[in-house]
């Protein structure tokens, strides 16, 4: 299947400053998701994105869907303790793959209060 | 239902033993996935649902693993003679597919093989 490259793997950063991940793919996808997952939790769903080039906002959070769909980023704004958690990517590719989502490792959120 | 409803939240089964996951999806979502994640993982994918098509069963890890879906509603996710390496986090999504690509998740069952 697709390999998504997420990164950074971790990050340790003080509350207040911005964040940014990004994932990269070998392959063209459709569609880009990014969730945020809590210790315990299923992920949620954060923005979704479905068109080259598109930006898209969720309050502090930004994500774009690369020119060349094969790769997303994700800003978060002015980080606050709560943003804590694991954000994954997911891209879709429609039709001839079965239409299943292919996942990120995940980038870790770690904010000093 | 408002979300994605998985069972048991936790399950805990002596090695050797089967076990099923049950899934209850979105009302009126036509796609459902089951993924697993291990500790400290991302998501694996394991099969597809996709209204009345045949699934998509490519990531199932081994002739143990095994899914049913019942129309477009509940789904169970079965795991005959668990070994140790089952032992991980078992998700279920749903979406309405083509129409708005989006998929929600469940909170997940905990399976811990003993």
């Amino acid at each position: 299947g697709q390999q998504l490259n997420q990164s950074p793997q971790s990050m340790f950063i003080q509350e207040g400053e911005d964040v940014s991940m990004n994932c990269t793919s070998s392959s063209i996808f459709n569609t880009w998701l990014w969730y945020k997952q809590e210790p315990g939790e299923g992920p949620v769903l954060l923005i979704a994105l479905y068109k080259a080039g598109e930006l898209t906002s969720n309050g502090r959070l930004t994500a774009q869907f690369g020119i060349t769909r094969k790769d997303s980023f994700l800003n978060i704004s002015a980080s606050i303790p709560s943003d804590v958690g694991i954000y994954f990517c997911a891209g879709q590719v429609l039709g001839g793959d079965g239409n299943q989502f292919y996942f990120g490792t995940g980038t870790s959120l770690t904010v000093i209060p | 239902g408002a979300g994605v409803s998985q069972s048991p939240s936790n399950k805990v089964t002596e090695k050797g033993k089967d076990v099923e996951l049950r899934c209850d999806p979105i009302s009126g979502h036509t796609a459902l996935y089951w993924y697993r994640q291990r500790l400290g993982q991302g998501l694996e994918f394991l099969i597809y649902f996709q209204g009345n098509s045949a699934p998509d069963k490519s990531g199932l890890p081994s002739d143990r693993f095994s899914a049913e879906r019942t129309g477009e509603s509940v789904s169970t996710l079965t795991i005959q003679r668990t070994q140790q390496e089952d032992s991980a986090v078992y998700l279920c999504a749903s979406s309405l597919a083509l129409a708005t690509r989006e998929a929600f998740f469940g909170q997940g069952t905990r399976l811990t093989v003993v």
